[in-house]
Order: C-alpha cells, then structure tokens, then sequence
C-alpha cells in the first residue's frame, strides 16, 4: 500500500528565504501531485507530477520529481507573506487512490 | 457546472443521525472522490468513482458509511447514526480521468453534536 511521508510538517521561515519541502512515498507511483490548502479553505491543485525528472515552476515555487528515489521536492524561493498556507503531497497508488501526506503547514514571518 | 460543488457547505446534526452528503463534479469528469479531512489533520481516502462503479470502498471507516453515484455525475455520502468523531470536513474530488489533475470541491463542514 502507497504510503506518503512529508517533511517538516510544519516551517516558520523568514521572508526572502528559500526552502525545500520534501515528499518520501513508498512503493511505484506513476504520478505525484502537490495542493496548497488555506485555512478554513479547500485545496488548490500546485503541479501534477507524471514522469521521472519531472520539472514543473510556478511563480516562486518549483516541484521535482524522482521516481527511481520515490522523492519530490517543492522548493520555494524568496518566500514571500502569501505564500503561508499548508502544502500538501500525494501520490497515485496502482489501484487508482490519491495518497495524500499529512501535509506542511507554512509560516513565512515578514 | 465551472467548479466541483458540495453541498451543504456545514452541517450540524445530533450523535444518531443519518446524513446525506452531495458532490456535485464538474461536467464530463469521470473520476470522483471522497476524502475525509479531521481538524487539522492531512486527507483520509474514503471512495472513489470511476464512472458509477467504485472499485475500491477500502477507505470506508465502517458499514455506517456508504456512497453512490447515478448517471456518471452526482455522487451521495452517507453516514447512518452518526457519532461524534465523525466530525470533520467531507471534501469531494473529481477529474476527466483517473490519473489527471483533480479539482476539488469547498467541503462539507460536518459537526455531530
């Protein structure tokens, strides 16, 4: 059974820093994806990851993906204020389940 | 519809109660999902649809949950006698196919008083 490890699951950082976030999952994925969830809100979808080397950017934030290390990373540079919220990992599993990770939860002091 | 919609957006109801849950997926998507999200806890895989078959109920937490979904759009979760730690946001995913990005709806913030 896919099983999702992210790591820290919580970060205070300052503003103008950068970070990496990092998601560890168990057994074959074929796929990865990356949600950022507001409080109070629901998820948004970040980057769906589909194949080894895998490089997707999106403003500041970047996500890699190594099938062969079962590792992604989403990598956050300059971190600014809006960019607090909790980031969360989860792989498809062979029989079709989304596995979500416990999740990140954010804080970049100005 | 432009978004997935769930409905209602809070429910409050009294420990042995049943309660029905709506997601409403957007047009033409034929994956749905449900997840269970407690307080400030990550997403519990509850169903999925693919179509109206759902080829993995594993993530039911007991036989007093159970889910349907008629005519490849609207899907039901259903929770018979509720109990207390049944309390959380009910959060419903869908996607054009298994495997492609997932949209998901606002949740259904349920409390079992």
């Amino acid at each position: 059974e896919l099983k999702v490890e992210q790591n820290p699951l919580f970060l205070s950082m300052q503003e103008g820093k950068n970070y990496t976030i990092y998601c560890n999952y168990s057994t074959t994925s074929d796929r990865l994806y990356w949600y950022r969830q507001d409080p109070g809100k629901s998820l948004e979808s970040l980057f769906v990851l589909l194949s080894n080397g895998a490089v997707k950017q999106e403003g500041r934030l970047m996500a890699s993906l190594d099938t062969k290390a079962r590792l992604s990373t989403l990598h956050i540079t300059a971190a600014v204020h809006d960019l607090s919220a909790t980031y969360f990992c989860a792989g498809g599993d062979r029989d079709d389940k989304i596995i979500f990770g416990k999740g990140t939860r954010l804080h970049i002091l100005p | 519809g432009a978004g997935v919609s769930q409905s209602p957006s809070n429910k409050v109801t009294e420990k042995g109660k049943d309660v029905e849950l709506r997601c409403d997926p957007i047009s033409g998507h034929t994956a749905l999902y449900w997840y269970r999200q407690r307080l400030g806890q990550g997403l519990e895989f509850l169903i999925y649809f693919q179509g109206n078959s759902a080829p993995d109920k594993s993530g039911l937490p007991s036989d007093r949950f159970s889910a349907e979904r008629t005519g490849e759009s609207v899907s039901t979760l259903t929770i018979q006698r509720t109990q207390q730690e049944d309390s959380a946001v009910y959060l419903c995913a869908s996607s054009f196919s298994v495997g492609g990005g997932y949209t998901f709806g606002s949740g259904t913030r349920l409390t079992v008083v």
